[in-house]
């Protein structure tokens, strides 16, 4: 069974801090992904990645930035945290050729105080 | 530029109801297409997807939607919802051979469904 796996489920911190959300995939997937879910504006791409070492800038990347230093492994960090990142984050994989379907993590939900 | 639309924000149905949701998508070049969908307190999981072929692509749980390519379309649709399919779809696209594989995503219909 495929699986993603998102470091925590619930992280509260304070506002200024550095935060690390960790996403982990066990399926040898090449693109793994960071949306942001917030009610009524769906799913918002933060950054992406199709390769180890590699990164693309989605949607919504400022305030946020990446690091994929192994293949199973996708990290985002909010370099210094405020409330308007408080919200709900998603990490996703899936394979190449792209077009396959994406597999989500359970999702972290962060407030930030 | 890449979007999707989904029409309704909220749909509220009775059991045995009729469903269709809608969705449009705007993007330059051969799609894939697919519908999400989140339970509350669950993480997303895939209902259906359509890659190619039978226009009219059958999920999980009985749902099914079909492509109309001159519309620019993938609707949902269920002949009778239970209280169990309340939760939030996502209509979501992709370049087919696009080998970075990014969706874009609706913003979501959340469908109520009471018993």
């Amino acid at each position: 069974d495929v699986k993603v796996t998102q470091s925590s489920r619930y992280l509260v911190k304070r506002t200024g801090e550095k935060v690390f959300l960790e996403c982990v995939q066990d399926m040898d997937h090449e693109n793994m992904f960071w949306y942001r879910q917030d009610p009524g504006l769906g799913l918002r791409l933060i950054y992406f990645s199709y390769d180890v070492k590699m990164k693309e800038k989605g949607d919504i990347p400022e305030g946020y930035s990446v690091s994929r230093e192994k293949k199973e492994r996708f990290s985002l960090i909010l370099e210094s945290a405020s409330t308007n990142q408080t919200s709900m984050y998603l990490c996703a994989s899936s394979s190449n050729p792209g077009g396959l379907e994406a597999f989500f993590g359970q999702g972290t939900r962060l407030t930030v105080v | 530029a890449q979007s999707v639309s989904q029409h309704n924000h909220h749909v509220i149905l009775s059991e045995a109801a009729s469903l269709e949701l809608g969705c449009n998508y705007s993007y330059g070049g051969t799609v894939n297409l697919f519908w999400y969908v989140q339970y509350p307190g669950q993480h997303l999981q895939l209902l259906l997807k359509y890659f190619s072929g039978d226009p009219l692509v059958k999920g999980i749980k009985g749902f099914e939607a079909e492509f109309i390519k001159s519309k620019f379309s993938f609707n949902l649709r269920k002949p009778s919802v239970q209280w169990s399919d309340t939760a939030e779809y996502f209509c979501a696209v992709n370049g087919r051979g696009s080998t970075l594989g990014r969706l874009y995503f609706g913003r979501g219909t959340q469908l109520t469904v009471w018993p």
